[in-house]
C-alpha cells in the first residue's frame, strides 16, 4: 500500500498520560500536514512541514503538542499530559508541491480517547 | 483569511435523484477549492478541484461542482444518486502557492433513500 499510513489507528488513554502518533507520508512527498477533527466537525489544521522544516503550527496547538518530522520523512504528534478535550480524530495528509496541482492524500487517521 | 460555508449539515436525497450540496466561501485572494468525500473507518478522499482554470470542473463518480465568483459559491452537484454515495462531504479552500493548508466547511452528511 503506498498511501498515508498512521499509527495506532486508536489509541484510548488516560487524562494527564502522553501519547504519541506516527504518519508515515507518501514516500517523495515533501509536505506534510496534521489536523484534528472533532465529532461533528471539519477537520483543523494543526501544523505543517515542508522536508522536516516545521514551517506553520496553528494558535490550536498548544505547548503540549509538539511534532516532528526527522529526515524529512515520516513524523510523529506528540501529546503531553493529555486531557479529555483532547479527545479526536488526528489526521495525516502529504503531499508534493507543485505549482497549482497539489493534492493532499490523507491517512485513515487516528483516534485518540482520553478517559 | 479563508473560511468555508457549507450551508446544508445533513442533505437526504432517493436513490436515482440528483444531489445537491451547498458550499460558499469567503477569500481575501483568488482561492483554491475542493470537495473532499469520507466514508465510514475510511480517509479523505478528493472528489474534485477548483484551481482557477474552467469553472465548470468535473471530479470522480459523477460528480461535478461549479464555481461562481460573483456568489461565493462552489456547489457540489450530481445527476443521479447512488446508495454507494452515501458519506460525509467537505468543502475546503487554500491559498494558492501558499502554504496549502486546507480549510474545511463542517461537512454535509448525505443519505440516500433507498
Amino acid at each position: 500500500d503506498t498511501g498515508v499510513s498512521q499509527n495506532p489507528r486508536h489509541k484510548i488513554t488516560k487524562r494527564g498520560q502522553n501519547v504519541t502518533f506516527r504518519c508515515d507520508p507518501i514516500s517523495e512527498h515533501n509536505r506534510l500536514y496534521w489536523y484534528r477533527q472533532t465529532l461533528g466537525q471539519g477537520p483543523e489544521f494543526l501544523t505543517y512541514f515542508q522536508n522536516e522544516a516545521q514551517l506553520e503550527k496553528s494558535r490550536l496547538l498548544s505547548d503540549r503538542f509538539s511534532a516532528e518530522r526527522p529526515k524529512g520523512s515520516f513524523s510523529t504528534l506528540e501529546i503531553q499530559r493529555t486531557e479529555q478535550g483532547d479527545s479526536a480524530m488526528y489526521l495525516c495528509a502529504s503531499s508534493f508541491l507543485q505549482g497549482l496541482n497539489t493534492e493532499a492524500f490523507f491517512g485513515q487517521g487516528t483516534r485518540l480517547t482520553v478517559v | 483569511a479563508q473560511s468555508v460555508t457549507q450551508l446544508d449539515s445533513h442533505v437526504s436525497v432517493s436513490e436515482g435523484t440528483p444531489v445537491l450540496l451547498r458550499c460558499n466561501y469567503s477569500s481575501s485572494y483568488s482561492p483554491s477549492l475542493f470537495w473532499y468525500v469520507q466514508h465510514p473507518n475510511k480517509g479523505l478522499q478528493l472528489l474534485l478541484k477548483y484551481t482557477s482554470a474552467a469553472t465548470l470542473v468535473k471530479g470522480i463518480n459523477g460528480f461535478e461542482a461549479e464555481f461562481k465568483k460573483s456568489e461565493t459559491s462552489f456547489h457540489l452537484t450530481k445527476p443521479s444518486a447512488h446508495m454507494s454515495d452515501a458519506a460525509e462531504y467537505f468543502c475546503v479552500v487554500t491559498r494558492p502557492f501558499g502554504n496549502e493548508k486546507l480549510t474545511f466547511g463542517t461537512g454535509t452528511r448525505l443519505t440516500i433513500i433507498p
